[in-house]
């Protein structure tokens, strides 16, 4: 019972690179989503999706890309990664009763 | 203001004392209640869930949803020391949409 898995686990970049985080969800359930937290401000959404291909801005999408064309991942592009986007990510997905989102183990992102 | 307003803490008990963990939140809209528990360096694992109002319990823990006064509340009773985590409050009012957290309470108990 893997339920989400994220990868990598943690990843040092530097300023104006292009980083992609994983996210897969075992299962196949229709939401997923991406969340950034950081101290004093908690859990943000940054991008969130209904289903494959149909994604939507969440509280902080600037800087973020996401796609979805499988059900099951949903990964995460910085597209230009810059300082202010150090920090730990977590994706989600509405689980086994459909009705709450579970969350997978993190990535801790340090941009340099 | 925030949509959900939770005590950052930290809050330090003895062992074996009851626990009272608290959100307000202003959308009276929000149905679905959430408390998820967040150890150091892992993901939020989730704690509770109720639906509306009214009280569910779990074991050691109970939650509160008192919808008339915005008013969520987690109760853990005979407080352990593997109850030392973060505890997030989280809310929506579809049980599929986004959920909107509260920013953590730091809890500390003391063997």
């Amino acid at each position: 019972d893997a339920g989400i898995t994220q990868s990598p686990r943690y990843k040092i970049t530097e300023t104006g690179r292009q980083v992609t985080l994983m996210c897969h969800q075992t299962w196949s359930h229709s939401y997923m989503f991406w969340y950034r937290q950081d101290l004093g401000h908690g859990l943000r959404l940054i991008y969130y999706s209904a289903a494959a291909d149909i994604t939507d801005k969440g509280e902080v999408p600037d800087g973020y890309v996401v796609s979805r064309s499988k059900t099951e991942n949903f990964p995460l592009t910085l597209e230009s990664a810059t300082r202010s986007q150090t920090s730990v990510y977590f994706c989600a997905s509405n689980g086994p009763s459909g009705d709450t989102q579970y969350f997978g183990p993190g990535t801790r992102l340090t941009v340099l | 203001q925030k949509e959900v307003e939770q005590d950052p803490g930290p809050l330090s008990v003895p062992e074996g004392a009851i626990v009272s963990l608290n959100c307000t939140y202003s959308n009276s809209a929000f149905q679905y209640f959430m408390w998820y528990r967040q150890y150091s360096r892992k993901g939020p694992e989730l704690l509770m869930y109720t639906y509306s109002s009214g009280n569910k319990e779990d074991g050691r823990f109970t939650a509160q949803v008192d919808k008339s006064s915005k008013y969520i509340s987690l109760f853990i009773r005979d407080s352990q020391p593997s109850d030392s985590a973060t505890y997030l409050c989280a809310m929506s009012a579809s049980g599929n949409e986004k959920l909107t957290f509260g920013t953590g309470t730091r809890l500390t108990i003391i063997p």
